[in-house]
């Protein structure tokens, strides 16, 4: 059964600190992997398109890895207004184009 | 500017009462989906659609119906069968191939009063 874990539930950071949230997938067949930033009461916002093991990008202070078995999203020196939640998602091989969410990162960010 | 729309963004249900909710995009993508969301379980799909006319069932579609009679539409009724229907309900669409991932809509909070 196609999965995603994301890992921690939620962080809390001092303004400055760096940090990494993880996201463990299972799937057959990965097509892509994305990176979503949700605000309270919004809707998500897309950040990333992964495709690769190896493959990085990036978007000021973040940075998104991709290996075999997860990504890492990767957050240097933070601010305030980089709190929200984190949602990962994976597209599995197949004909439709449906993502499988994980349950996202609470990050707070405090100056 | 292309975008999904979603309305309206409140919305109160009384027990018993089917209502739709509305999603319109103008950013000409073929495939749509609702997803619902609640706190601690992420995104779940409730219905998708691929092209006009057609629809199929996600993982939670029991007690929700959908139509797609034009491409830029694709309303989402939550009927009476639904039995815990107080969620955070997102609409989004995608591309033929979905390589660049969903565009998501704003939400609609649905409250059972």
């Amino acid at each position: 059964e196609d999965q995603v874990t994301q890992s921690p539930e939620a962080l809390r950071l001092q303004e400055g600190e760096s940090s990494s949230l993880n996201c463990s997938y299972t799937v057959s067949g990965l097509r892509g992997l994305f990176w979503y930033r949700q605000d309270p009461g919004k809707g998500p916002e897309f950040l990333f398109t992964l495709y690769s093991a190896g493959e990085e990008k990036e978007k000021e202070r973040l940075k998104a890895t991709l290996t075999k078995k997860e990504s890492f999203l990767h957050i240097t020196a933070p601010k305030p207004e980089d709190s929200a939640t984190y949602l990962c998602a994976v597209q599995a091989g197949g004909a439709t184009n449906k993502l499988i969410f994980g349950t996202g990162t609470l990050l707070a960010v405090q100056p | 500017d292309g975008g999904i729309t979603q309305s309206p963004k409140y919305l109160f249900r009384k027990e018993g009462q089917n209502v739709t909710l509305s999603c319109e995009q103008n950013l000409n993508h073929d495939a749509m989906y609702w997803y619902r969301q609640d706190p601690g379980q992420g995104l779940r799909l409730i219905y998708y659609s691929q092209i006009v006319n057609d629809f199929q069932k996600g993982d939670i579609a029991e007690g929700y119906s959908v139509s797609r009679e034009k491409k830029e539409s694709f309303p989402l009724t939550v009927t009476s069968a639904q039995k815990n229907p107080t969620a955070f309900y997102l609409c989004a669409s995608s591309g033929t191939f979905g390589g660049y991932g969903y565009t998501f809509g704003s939400g609609t909070r649905l409250t059972v009063v």
